[in-house]
C-alpha cells in the first residue's frame, strides 16, 4: 500500500481530456515537489512533469500538472492512442526520508 | 547522447548477494543525484535508494535498509548497488536513475533496467 494514492485505472476516448489524481499527506505532497512519469510497456519511465507543473523540453503541452495542498493531478488533453500507458506520481517524503511512488494508473484510450 | 547502462542482474538464491552497476556517459555524472528504482513483475515502480552528488548522503527504502548499499565512483562515472541477504520479494527489474535540478532546466535520465531474480 503506497503512501500516495492513485486510481488504478482511467480511460477516455481520443480527443478527450482526462485527469489522474495523486493523494498524499503533509510530509510528502504538502511540502515537496511532485513529479509525474509515463511508462510504456517494457520501457523505462519517461518524465512528463517536474516541480509540480513544469514540462521538460519535448513533452507536449497536452500534458499539465497541478498541486493543491496534499493532492496533485496530471491532466492529459486531446487524448491520443499513444497516451495509453501507466502513469506514476512521485515525491520526496520527509517522514520516510525517501522518495515514494504512487501505485500507478493504467490509462486506456478507448 | 546520455546513456545509463545497468549490468549485474541475474538469478540468485534467497540469502545470496549480487552487485549491480550502472555506467553513465554523456553527462556530468558528478552533478547528478543518482538512484535505484525497481519494478517487480507486473507491479508498480518502487524507489529503492539514492545517493548525493558527492556520495555524502545516502537514503534507503525501509525494506532494504541493512541489506543494500548504494555507492558511486565519480571518477569512473559509475553507480553501484550491493545487494545482500536477498529475498524472493526483491525480484524485480532494477533501473538506474539520475536527476539534476538545474536553475533553468530539470535533467532526468533512466537506464533500460537489469532483471534480478531471487529464487531457489
Amino acid at each position: 500500500q503506497s503512501v500516495l494514492t492513485q486510481p488504478h485505472s482511467a480511460s477516455g476516448t481520443p480527443g478527450q481530456r482526462v485527469t489522474i489524481s495523486c493523494s498524499g499527506s503533509s510530509s510528502n505532497i504538502g511540502s515537496n515537489s511532485v513529479f509525474w512519469y509515463q511508462q510504456l510497456p517494457g520501457t523505462a519511465p519517461k518524465l512528463l512533469i517536474c516541480r509540480n507543473n513544469q514540462r521538460p523540453s519535448g513533452v507536449p503541452d497536452r500534458f499539465s500538472g497541478s498541486k493543491s495542498g496534499t493532492s496533485a493531478s496530471l491532466a492529459i488533453s486531446g487524448l491520443r492512442s499513444e497516451d495509453e500507458a501507466d502513469y506514476y506520481c512521485v515525491v520526496w517524503d520527509d517522514s520516510l526520508s525517501g522518495r515514494v511512488f504512487g501505485g500507478g494508473t493504467k490509462l486506456t484510450v478507448l | 547522447e546520455v546513456q545509463l547502462v545497468e549490468s549485474g542482474g541475474g538469478l540468485v538464491q534467497p540469502g545470496g548477494s549480487l552487485r549491480l552497476s550502472c555506467a553513465a556517459s554523456g553527462l556530468t555524472f558528478s552533478s547528478y543525484w543518482m538512484s535505484w528504482v525497481r519494478q517487480a513483475p507486473g507491479k508498480g515502480l518502487e524507489w529503492v535508494a539514492n545517493i548525493k552528488k558527492d556520495g555524502s548522503e545516502k537514503n534507503y527504502v525501509d525494506s532494504v535498509k541493512g541489506r543494500f548499499i548504494i555507492s558511486r565512483d565519480n571518477a569512473k562515472n559509475s553507480l553501484y548497488l550491493q545487494m545482500s541477504s536477498l529475498r524472493v520479494e526483491d525480484t524485480a527489474v532494477y533501473f538506474c536513475h539520475g536527476d539534476y535540478d538545474a536553475p533553468n532546466r530539470y535533467f532526468d535520465y533512466w537506464g533500460q533496467g537489469t532483471l534480478v531474480t531471487v529464487s531457489s
